[in-house]
Parts: structure tokens; C-alpha cells; sequence
């Protein structure tokens, strides 16, 4: 089956860039996301690619996609303490709208 | 806009018993899945419903079934609880015109005793 892997955990200072990465095995998936995830609360999605695109750039957020080494990362600039949370990667596949998770990135920001 | 809605917030539960847990989702969206988040995990796919038949499964149990009201709405029912059923489930809604992105609910906490 899919299988989608994360770092457990990731600390930066204030203003520092976070880049949290994340590798998929399913060569077929069609969008790839990143959700945020905040204690005791659902998840946010906060972007998506489309599998034939490299780069996408929405505000503090950067995604990069390398299709042939299967992975994924997102970059935060300027990364504030309200950004601490939980990030997951997920893939979609070729299945309908089903989406594979990663375990998730704890991201601590440190004042 | 009202986004995507759980009902209860919070459930205790104990073995053996029986479990329903209801979703509404985002406005204009009328496919719906469901996923189980232990602690410490990511989500773990469930099911999904469409034209209020389910459309795909994961790798669960009979015990987890399902049902989509004419409305759209969703609701979870989990029977013979177990102990490892304690988790948080999350209900995501998609349009299937646009089924590139899904939106998550509050999601609702299961403590199975």
C-alpha cells in the first residue's frame, strides 16, 4: 500500500525558515498535500500540488515537489510561534479522493 | 460558510458498547469520508460516501459502518466498542466536481473505558 513518511519533529527560532519534508511511494499519486494540525483540533489544509507541477508559492508557504525522488516539502518563511503545530503530508492516489497521511511534524518555534 | 461540522465534541464510551457519530459538510460539497486518528498517528482513511452509497473502504472492520442522508450529512456508527477504538475521528467533505481538496472537521474525540 501507499506509504507516506515524515520527520517526527522540527525546531526553529522566531523569523528563522522551517522545512518540514516528507517522501511518498505511490509513483501514481495525482495531488499531494499539507495539512496543519493545532492541539485538540482537526486539520487545516493549508496547500496542495498538482503531481505535474515542481513549485507552488502561496504567501509564506513554498512547496516543492520532486516527482522522480517522490518527495515533498514545504517550506514557511519568516516562521512565527503561532505557527508551532503538527504538519501532515498526505497523498492522493489513483484511488478515488482516499488520501494517505504521514504521522506527522511536530514544528516548535522558539522565541 | 459555514465549514464542515461534528457532532458530539467528546464521547466516553465503554467495551462493547455501540457508537454514532455525525458530520455536515462544508456548503455545496457532497461527498464525504471519514478517518480515525489515534494518538501520536495520522489519519487512518475510513470510508466515504457519495449519493449516500459508501464509494471506497480502508482496511477496517464490519463494525464500522456508515450512512449519507439525502442532505448530504454523514453519519459513523462503530458497534462492540474496543479498547484501541479510542481515537479521534475526523469527517473530511469534497465536491466531486472538484475532489482535489478536501476540508476537515473539528473532528470528535472517542475515549473507549
Amino acid at each position: 500500500g501507499e506509504d507516506v513518511e515524515q520527520s517526527l519533529f522540527l525546531s526553529v527560532r522566531e523569523g528563522d525558515s522551517s522545512v518540514i519534508n516528507c517522501t511518498y511511494t505511490d509513483s501514481s499519486s495525482t495531488y499531494l498535500y499539507w495539512y496543519k494540525q493545532e492541539p485538540g483540533a482537526g486539520l487545516q489544509l493549508l496547500t496542495y500540488i498538482f503531481s505535474n507541477m515542481d513549485m507552488k508559492q502561496d504567501q509564506r508557504l513554498t512547496v516543492l515537489l520532486n516527482k522522480k525522488d517522490k518527495h515533498l516539502s514545504l517550506r514557511i518563511a519568516d516562521t512565527q510561534t503561532g505557527d508551532s503545530a503538527i504538519y501532515f503530508c498526505a497523498e492522493r492516489g489513483s484511488t478515488l479522493g482516499r488520501l494517505y497521511f504521514g504521522r506527522g511534524t511536530q514544528l516548535t518555534v522558539w522565541p | 460558510d459555514a465549514g464542515v461540522t461534528q457532532s458530539p465534541t467528546h464521547l466516553i464510551k465503554t467495551r462493547g458498547q455501540q457508537v454514532t457519530l455525525r458530520c455536515s459538510p462544508k456548503s455545496g460539497h457532497d461527498t464525504v469520508s471519514w478517518y480515525q486518528q489515534a494518538l501520536g498517528q495520522g489519519p487512518q482513511f475510513i470510508f466515504q460516501y457519495y449519493e449516500e452509497e459508501e464509494r471506497q473502504r480502508g482496511n477496517f472492520p464490519d463494525r464500522f459502518s456508515g450512512h449519507q442522508f439525502p442532505n448530504y450529512s454523514s453519519e459513523l456508527n462503530v458497534n462492540a466498542l474496543l479498547l484501541g477504538d479510542s481515537a479521534l475521528y475526523l469527517c473530511a467533505s469534497s465536491s466531486a466536481r472538484a475532489q482535489e481538496t478536501q476540508y476537515f472537521g473539528p473532528g470528535t474525540r472517542l475515549l473507549v473505558l
